[in-house]
């Protein structure tokens, strides 16, 4: 089963507008991973947040991280077309060894021209 | 800069048929990793290997083998190949902790 959780599975706007997708897990983790996948290509790594981190920022990204919710999302401000693209939330669960990431099922961003 | 580099790209098989992915990694990561990507779904781990010589089993182990017998070098392979193994395939490597994660660009295996 998967980890990670992410809402909405599919979004669509504007050329300019935010976009904020959601991600829920179910077990405690040690830190919390975005990446980014375009069609038919690998993944790209996006922003790393560790457990005792609440908010982290990189360029026109913004993670959250609630750990007593167990939830995090991804706002991407001022968005462009180029970020049209799958966006994956992935955890690195405490109990478990190997560094293993444990993946959602991703959010289709479509961002119109 | 390489990163992580699989190969073959692509490749089609036939029920019943063996092959091997290999995967390299030039960053000095003691960790690697096995995933797979079907249609419309996250990655899910196949096997992983924490350090040369070493291999445990992932989320879906089934139908698989691995060896890690140099640190830079994991392979996987599936010695009959069945078509729910129609996937694309991800390797990845990482420090310890989960940091570093880098993908190679993936494989997409059909097996008819």
């Amino acid at each position: 089963s998967q980890q990670g959780e992410e809402d909405p599975q599919a979004l669509s706007i504007q050329e300019g507008e935010n976009a904020t997708m959601n991600c829920s897990y179910k077990t405690s983790i040690n830190n919390l991973q975005w990446y980014r996948q375009n069609s038919g290509r690998g993944l790209v790594h996006l922003i790393l947040i560790r457990s005792n981190e609440r908010e982290k920022h990189s360029g026109r990204l913004r993670v959250t991280l609630d750990t007593s919710k167990k939830s995090s999302s991804l706002l991407i401000t001022a968005s462009r077309a180029a970020d049209t693209a799958s966006y994956f939330c992935a955890t690195t669960p405490l109990e478990t060894s190997g560094s293993r990431l444990t993946f959602g099922e991703g959010t289709q961003l479509t961002v119109n021209p | 800069n390489a990163g992580v580099t699989q190969t073959p790209k692509f490749r089609v098989l036939k029920t019943g048929q063996s092959m091997t992915l290999l995967c390299a990694q030039d960053m000095n990561h003691e960790y690697m990793y096995w995933y797979r990507q079907d249609p419309g779904m996250g990655l899910r781990l196949i096997h992983y290997s924490v350090g040369e010589g070493t291999t445990a089993k992932g989320e879906v182990p089934d139908g698989y083998n691995v060896s890690r017998l140099k640190k830079q070098n994991f392979l996987l392979g599936l010695e009959s190949a069945a078509p729910s193994q129609t996937s694309v395939y991800f390797c990845a490597s990482s420090y310890p902790g989960g940091y570093g994660y880098t993908f190679g660009s993936g494989t997409r295996l059909t097996v008819v």
